[in-house]
């Protein structure tokens, strides 16, 4: 079975710092997805950044990226220069490579602090 | 882009009734979703289809039902409204080899 895990319920950090947000899987498998979503109060979930498990090479989107650690199935995600906008609550999640099973984390919820 | 709407963002119901909440997608995505959000607990999955009148049950299919009669809509049934069913409810789509793309959820409360 896979599982994805977040230890981190609620964090903060100042505006303008960087801050790494937390996820591990479980998986059999060798091939497949890893995602991270925010969703902000206006609820509509949104996709931040995609990493493919066969590529080595660490995902970035402009100020996010991510930290990909296969063999010891491990996801972080790094947020640079931290802006109000950044407040959500931001979701790890696995797909295999099917694409019909998404397994997600219980969340961490990210404020940012003028 | 691609758009998955929900027909209602806030539902109130009362115990015992009949619950339908829609979701259409407009990318021709064979997988379709069901999943209801609460706190602490993340996403849970409902419901799931991959093809027209295709469906497999999720973590937490008891109490629910589903409907997929065309390739861009998927239905959740709640057959007997009950007050532990008050939760936001979130569909979402995705193709061959792509993410999840969300509605922006329904919040469903039973009284």
């Amino acid at each position: 079975a896979q599982t994805v895990t977040q230890s981190q319920p609620e964090m903060s950090v100042q505006e303008a710092e960087t801050v790494t947000l937390s996820c591990t899987y479980d998986t059999s498998e060798n091939n497949y997805y890893l995602f991270w979503y925010k969703q902000p109060p206006s609820r509509q979930m949104i996709l931040v950044i995609r990493q493919e498990a066969y590529k080595q090479q660490n995902a970035t989107e402009n100020r996010f990226s991510v930290n990909f650690q296969k063999a010891a199935k491990s996801f972080s995600l790094k947020i640079s220069d931290s802006q109000l906008g950044d407040t959500a609550m931001y979701f790890c999640a696995f797909t295999t490579i099917t694409g019909n099973q998404f397994y997600f984390g219980t969340g961490t919820s990210l404020t940012v602090i003028p | 882009d691609v758009k998955v709407t929900q027909s209602s963002r806030y539902l109130v119901k009362r115990t015992g009734e009949k619950v339908f909440l829609e979701c259409v997608q407009d990318m021709d995505h064979e997988n379709m979703f069901w999943y209801r959000q609460d706190p602490g607990l993340g996403l849970r999955l409902i419901y799931f289809s991959y093809d027209v009148k295709m469906k497999e049950k999720g973590d937490i299919p008891e109490g629910y039902s589903v409907s997929r009669e065309k390739k861009e809509r998927f239905s959740l049934i709640l057959e007997s409204a009950s007050t532990n069913q008050t939760s936001m409810y979130l569909c979402a789509s995705t193709g061959i080899y792509s993410p999840l793309h969300f509605g922006n959820g329904t919040r469903l409360t039973v009284t």
